[in-house]
């Protein structure tokens, strides 16, 4: 069966220091995948995807996340959090085709001052 | 600028009332869809939409009904018969062939949040 798993349902961090937000996949298909960032009573905005191009994708406000076959991960991360990165991420897996969407339970990021 | 509108923001219903979410796009796509979101669970879909009037039933349709008249607008129904409806609500869209055909990403709307009284 096909699936999205965050590995993390919260992720705390200082104003400054390195994120990391894991996700991994199973699927017996080449998936597209993206990371969308969901701001309290807002909708999903999307920060990066990969489509099978280059495996390191760049996104916008300084994150970026590798896609990783052998190890089938999509791990999203930024070199310095700010305040305003504050908010919950969503791994998000579509199988070859399209035919199916699949969303992770999403992590919490809190950015400590 | 082109984009998905959702209204409204919030919404209280009593029980036992039907109550319509709007959703419309500007963004000429062809595929629409209506998650619904808990907290700690992620979005479940609840219908989708690949062409004007056809919709397909998603995972938590039970309690919800659609249409899809217009192009540019995919309304969710929720009846009477959804037990548990206080939820947040989320319309997305997307170019192309939708569920079964199209690997683009999906444009999401700002939400409706229901509270049921």
């Amino acid at each position: 069966a096909q699936s999205v798993t965050q590995l993390d349902s919260h992720v705390s961090v200082s104003e400054g220091t390195p994120v990391l937000l894991r996700c991994n996949y199973s699927s017996s298909y080449s998936p597209s995948l993206f990371w969308y960032v969901q701001h309290p009573n807002k909708g999903l905005q999307l920060l990066l995807k990969y489509t099978s191009a280059a495996t390191l994708v760049k996104g916008i406000n300084g994150f970026e996340a590798e896609f990783k076959k052998s190890e089938t991960s999509f791990h999203l991360t930024k070199p310095s959090a700010h305040m305003s990165d504050a908010a919950e991420y969503f791994c998000v897996v579509i199988l070859t085709g399209g035919f199916k969407t699949i969303f992770g339970a999403g992590t919490r990021l809190f950015v400590k001052a | 600028d082109g984009g998905i509108t959702q209204s409204p923001k919030y919404l209280f219903r009593k029980e036992g009332q039907n109550v319509t979410l709007s959703c419309e796009q500007n963004l000429n796509h062809d595929a629409m869809y209506w998650y619904r979101q808990d907290p700690g669970q992620g979005l479940r879909l609840i219908y989708y939409s690949q062409i004007v009037n056809d919709f397909q039933k998603g995972d938590i349709a039970e309690g919800y009904s659609v249409s899809r008249e217009k192009k540019e607008s995919f309304p969710l129904t929720v009846t009477s018969a959804q037990k548990n409806p206080t939820a947040f609500y989320l319309c997305a869209s997307r170019r192309g062939g939708g569920e079964g055909a199209n690997t683009g990403e999906l444009f999401f709307g700002e939400g409706s949040r229901l509270t049921v009284l």
